[in-house]
């Protein structure tokens, strides 16, 4: 069976410090992956998505970026971190069927 | 374009009450709908899906009929429990067939008091 893992599940990290979250899915090949950021009570925000290795398609400019050096494997990156980056990051992947499956979340907590 | 409006929130209902949480789209084409839920602190869940005109999703005790004459997917279920007390996300997919980006509402929180 198809599986996400997201890590770490939280962060604290200080401003200008670098960021790097990782997203791996298992039990599937070339899957569609994304990174949502969730701001406190708000909706989601698709930030970036990768149809293959080394695609990736921005939504929203800022100062993240993402990465996808493996099939399965996505990672979303900061050089900087910002207080404005603080929130609830999602990765998900499609599989085909039209919906998505969701990682459990890495809430980033920037000071 | 392709938008989905969801009923803002939130939502709170007593234990046993009836919940409707209404979801309206537009779409070219024909879309997939989908509703997902969101607990405190945790990811998304996909709820429950239908990918053509008048199928009724069903998971949990919830249920949303894709209803093409009105362009809606309401959300209901007859009996809440404090346990479904969650965010709830209404989403479609342009295209079934091509893995297209889904399209989100907003959220509707949902509070059930015992």
């Amino acid at each position: 069976s198809q599986t996400i893992h997201q890590w770490p599940a939280t962060l604290v990290q200080p401003v200008g410090s670098p960021l790097s979250l990782e997203c791996t899915v298992e039990g599937t090949s070339n899957p569609n992956l994304y990174w949502y950021r969730q701001a406190a009570g708000r909706g989601l925000q698709l930030l970036f998505y990768s149809v293959g290795i080394g695609q990736i398609s921005s939504e929203v400019p800022q100062n993240l970026s993402a990465s996808r050096p493996q099939d399965r494997q996505f990672i979303l990156s900061s050089k900087k971190l910002l207080l404005s980056d603080s929130g609830f990051y999602l990765c998900a992947w499609s599989g085909g069927y039209g919906g998505y499956t969701f990682g459990s979340g890495t809430r980033l907590t920037v000071v | 374009g392709n938008s989905v409006t969801q009923m803002e929130g939130p939502v709170t209902l007593s234990e046993e009450a009836f919940l409707t949480i209404n979801c309206t789209y537009t779409a070219t084409g024909y879309p997939s709908l989908f509703w997902y839920v969101q607990y405190p602190g945790e990811g998304l869940q996909l709820l429950l899906k239908a990918t053509k005109a008048d199928d009724k999703g069903s998971n949990k005790g919830f249920e949303a009929t894709y209803r093409k004459e009105t362009t809606s997917f309401h959300l209901e279920k007859g009996s809440v429990q404090v346990s479904d007390s969650a965010v709830y996300f209404c989403a479609l997919s342009p295209d079934m067939d091509s893995n297209y980006q889904l399209i989100w509402g907003a959220g509707t929180k949902l509070i059930i008091k015992p």
